[in-house]
């Protein structure tokens, strides 16, 4: 089944202690992105890569890290925490050329940071 | 940049009946792709229909047409027959092909929450 899983789904820690949010697609796509989705804001960007070892930053980066070196995986970094950065987040991918850009996301991880 | 507008934040609608979501953005692109998705209680994000800025054609995908109004930005969702399990929240999402320099970000609205009354 062709799908984009993450992990943990729900996630409760304290401010200042480092965490991974990994992300993995089964597709072979090239492009990935994480949001993060806040009440009354929808959801906004965070990082993207369009292929291995390309990430760029997105609309609100501050905060976080990412990394590719695989194709299919994607983790998120928050090398400290803050509780800001209570939010839900989605990882997301496509294909780059011939699918229309229908972006595939997994099921989200909710955080919470005290 | 590219901005997009709910500007509704909540409807409710009794069963069987037909609602249209609203949906305007903003962009100086001639190309570019819009988007619905449907976010239910369980927060899983579900793609209910694509629209491409160059197909005057609207969309439609069973009971969700789309009244596509290029020239008005304006991306509208109707849903007919109104269903219990359409409860949820719907985005409305834009994607740049030229400004984004090869990011496929999606602009996403900040939602409408429908609920669907038995």
């Amino acid at each position: 089944e062709a799908q984009v899983t993450q992990n943990p789904r729900y996630l409760i820690t304290v401010t200042g202690k480092k965490l991974t949010v990994t992300c993995s697609q089964n597709m072979n796509h090239e492009y990935m992105s994480w949001y993060r989705q806040d009440p009354g804001l929808g959801l906004r960007q965070i990082y993207y890569s369009m292929n291995v070892e390309v990430t760029d930053k997105g609309d609100v980066p501050e905060g976080y890290k990412v990394s590719r070196k695989e194709k299919r995986n994607f983790p998120l970094i928050l090398e400290s925490p803050s509780p800001n950065q209570t939010s839900l987040y989605f990882c997301a991918s496509s294909q780059t050329s011939g699918a229309a850009y229908e972006q595939y996301f997994g099921p989200g991880t909710r955080l919470t940071v005290t | 940049a590219q901005t997009v507008t709910q500007s509704q934040p909540e409807m409710s609608v009794q069963e069987a009946e037909t609602v249209t979501l609203s949906c305007t953005y903003d962009t100086s692109e001639n190309n570019y792709y819009l988007f619905w998705y449907k976010q239910p209680p369980s927060r899983q994000m579900i793609l209910v229909i694509r629209q491409e800025a160059y197909k005057q054609q609207n969309a439609t995908e069973n009971r969700f047409p789309v009244n596509f109004q290029k020239a008005a930005k304006s991306f509208s969702l109707k849903i007919s027959d109104s269903q219990l399990g359409d409860t949820a929240m719907y985005f409305c999402a834009f994607l740049g092909l030229i400004s984004n320099f090869g990011n496929e970000k999606l602009t996403f609205g900040t939602g409408t929450r429908l609920t669907i009354i038995p």
